[in-house]
């Protein structure tokens, strides 16, 4: 699986929206991107994935960019209870399907 | 609520007892995935089976072993514990819709181990 780096850690103000980038610059022509995030301690969840088109949900948008080296996930309008690991992972769609969960990027929403 | 169910939600044992670890995946799911979380070692990928076999390993080791039975469950089992296991175990079933793979894991809440 391509490899992805996201930064640390990264602050955001509650109401403002969240952009939270991750690289993946290595990655192939069949891999997609996911975005999961774990509250403390919770099960990870699910938020969105994506092929090479922008994607929008219920939770977030991604933007992928058009060499799909990078993307960026964003929380449209961070709450506190945003407050989470946001992992960013590149994966084939496959029916032999695991994720490789990284360290990922540490968001708080400060009021 | 993601819908997979994972019990005992906590669990205290002392080294060298063995623990089962139970998960029921979402209605319909075929796939069962297991992972460990330590405070060290992040999320690691365990084991996964699709409708009754294994079908990928990761870093499970010998002492672990799972099973999923006819009616799709899942266990863990946890033998010759050590402190080193104490860790948060979590399950996952991935979702289908029609048949097809949307590619989303559902996560349980995770069983909290701790070996004293």
């Amino acid at each position: 699986d391509a490899k992805t780096t996201q930064p640390t850690s990264m602050d955001c103000a509650e109401g403002r929206a969240a952009n939270l980038p991750c690289n993946h610059s290595t990655i192939s022509g069949n891999e997609y991107v996911y975005w999961y995030r774990q509250i403390h301690s919770q099960g990870p969840q699910y938020i969105i994935h994506g092929l090479k088109n922008n994607e929008t949900n219920e939770m977030a948008s991604l933007i992928i960019t058009e060499d799909r080296k990078s993307s960026t996930l964003i929380l449209p309008h961070a709450t506190l209870r945003d407050t989470a690991v946001y992992y960013c992972i590149v994966r084939p769609l496959s029916n032999d399907y695991k994720l490789s969960f990284g360290a990922g990027t540490t968001v708080t929403v400060r009021a | 609520d993601s819908g997979v169910t994972q019990t005992p939600k906590h669990l205290i044992t002392a080294t060298g007892q063995r623990v089962t670890l139970r998960c029921s995946p979402r209605s319909g799911d075929l796939s069962v995935y297991w992972y460990q979380q330590s405070l060290d070692q992040g999320l690691q990928f365990l084991i996964q089976y699709y409708n009754g076999e294994e079908r990928a390993k990761g870093n499970i080791l010998e002492r672990f072993s799972a099973q999923q039975f006819p009616d799709l469950h899942s266990e863990l089992n946890l033998s010759s514990l050590e402190l080193g296991d104490s860790a948060l175990y979590f399950c996952a079933s991935r979702g289908t819709s029609g048949g097809s793979n949307t590619g989303e894991l559902f996560f349980g809440e995770g069983s909290r181990l701790t070996v004293l």
